[in-house]
């Protein structure tokens, strides 16, 4: 299996658009999870979803962010617009079974807003 | 606990030797843990995990030890390389639910 796989490696837009991340994560995973990565706060986790389904969003820091994850091989997440603050290396995590077990990273998503 | 990566701890050890990387966890009632070992660019990666049945667990060329009494964990690297050098995270299943928490974090350094 190739892992979990995000797009894109890197991704420096300008405050005020649209940047959707995208993630496929190894298949027969039942989690998928989204997490920030800063110097100033560590890992966080954003939003996590079981078979699909949204289950826990409390860490999605504001309205601007979304997440979605249409079938069991793909999801995105959204922020709309964007700021500086949101500058911050984003992964994609998934687990097989019921949660709280080994999550599987992804190489993450290097953002920088300017 | 929480991760906070203000200020990362950080561990430096003398190619060849054994490091040793320990890790406070919060809740009680987590039964699940695992070391992360992340180096710069890349995600966290598995190396290791233990159940709360147990006390030490071995993999190749890493040992877990697991002290539930004063909830403690630790990561021992025999023989440390190079390659070892990186963040090493340790996270617990805390409530038990669907997530995993993250420690902050102890950057392995090794020096020449």
């Amino acid at each position: 299996d190739a892992g979990v796989i995000q797009s894109p490696r890197h991704e420096v837009t300008e405050m005020g658009q649209e940047v959707t991340l995208r993630c496929k994560p190894i298949s027969g995973h039942d989690y998928l999870f989204w997490y920030r990565q800063t110097m100033m706060r560590g890992l966080e986790l954003l939003i996590y979803f079981n078979n699909n389904v949204p289950i826990d969003d409390s860490g999605m820091p504001e309205d601007r962010f979304s997440a979605k994850m249409p079938n069991a091989s793909f999801s995105t997440l959204k922020i709309q617009p964007s700021e500086p603050r949101d500058s911050a290396v984003y992964f994609c995590a998934s687990s097989l079974g019921q949660g709280g077990e080994t999550q599987y990273f992804g190489p993450g998503t290097r953002l920088l807003v300017l | 606990g929480e991760s906070v990566g203000l200020h990362l701890p950080t561990l430096s050890v003398q190619e060849g030797d054994n490091s040793i990387i320990n890790c406070a966890y919060s809740n009680s009632a987590s039964d699940y843990f695992i070391w992360y070992k992340q180096e710069s660019g890349k995600g966290p990666q598995f190396i290791i995990d233990i159940r709360s049945n147990m006390d030490k667990r071995q993999g190749q060329r890493v040992t877990v030890l697991l002290n539930k009494t004063v909830k403690h964990l630790s990561l021992q690297i025999a023989a440390t390389q190079p390659g070892d050098s990186a963040v090493y995270f340790c996270a617990e299943n805390g409530n038990r639910d669907d997530k995993i928490i993250f420690g902050k974090g102890t950057r392995l350094h090794i020096l020449p």
